[in-house]
């Protein structure tokens, strides 16, 4: 398998523009997370999908965040409109829904909100 | 207070070293912990699950210490490219028991590791 796999692996926008990010969890797995890293926070659950329904939102930011999984291979992630401080690192992770599994990441979108 | 608490160090460590970091966490239901090693610009991957009986891969030792809350990672003879940051992760089981899903993860451990 080749891994979560995640797109783009860099953006640049300007503020008050939409992002969109994407999502393809490791085959099997049915869970699926997206974080976002930053220096001063470090890793931050944003949302968790279980067999494709959200379970837990509450690290989203606000109603600017937006995410989807509209089948088990694929999520996205969308920030409308974008602001400097969106500015961070978003993985995506997925994992088999069983204790003490572990979860693989993506590579990371870098974000940068100017 | 943070529901999983790291000391972020950074730790600055001579090869040969043995060096521990600590972990601990507030939610009494967390069910499975873990440490996951992150390198500088790269995704966090899974170092090793922590049993409560505690577990030894190589030169790492992991802890867990459930009536205080606490998880430990013990690396022994340090090596270069032990460098990077540790993340302490709990897990534990939705209300309903149906899903194992929320990670949460500690701020990181900075060990640099110089010859």
């Amino acid at each position: 398998d080749a891994g979560v796999i995640q797109s783009p692996r860099h953006e640049v926008t300007e503020m008050g523009q939409e992002v969109t990010l994407r999502c393809k969890p490791i085959s099997g797995h049915n869970s699926l997370f997206w974080y976002r890293q930053t220096m001063m926070r470090g890793l931050e659950l944003l949302i968790y999908f279980n067999n494709n329904v959200p379970i837990d939102d509450s690290g989203m930011p606000e109603d600017r965040f937006s995410a989807k999984m509209p089948n088990a291979s694929f999520s996205t992630l969308k920030i409308q409109p974008s602001e400097p401080r969106d500015s961070a690192v978003y993985f995506c992770a997925s994992s088999e829904d069983r204790g003490n599994t572990e979860a693989f990441f993506g590579q990371g979108t870098r974000l940068t909100v100017v | 207070r943070k529901e999983v608490e790291q000391d972020p160090g950074p730790f600055n460590v001579p090869e040969g070293a043995t060096v521990a970091f600590n972990c601990t966490y507030s939610n009494s239901a967390s069910q499975s912990f873990f440490w996951y090693r992150q390198d500088c610009r790269k995704e966090p991957k899974l170092l090793m699950s922590v049993y409560s009986s505690g577990n030894e891969d190589g030169r790492f030792t992991a802890q867990l210490n459930r009536a205080s809350q606490y998880i430990s990672l013990l690396i022994r003879d340090s090596k270069l490219s032990d460098s990077a940051t540790y993340l302490c992760v709990v897990n534990k089981a939705n209300a309903g028991g149906t899903s194992y899903g929320k990670l949460t993860f500690g701020q990181g451990t900075i060990l640099t590791v110089h010859p």
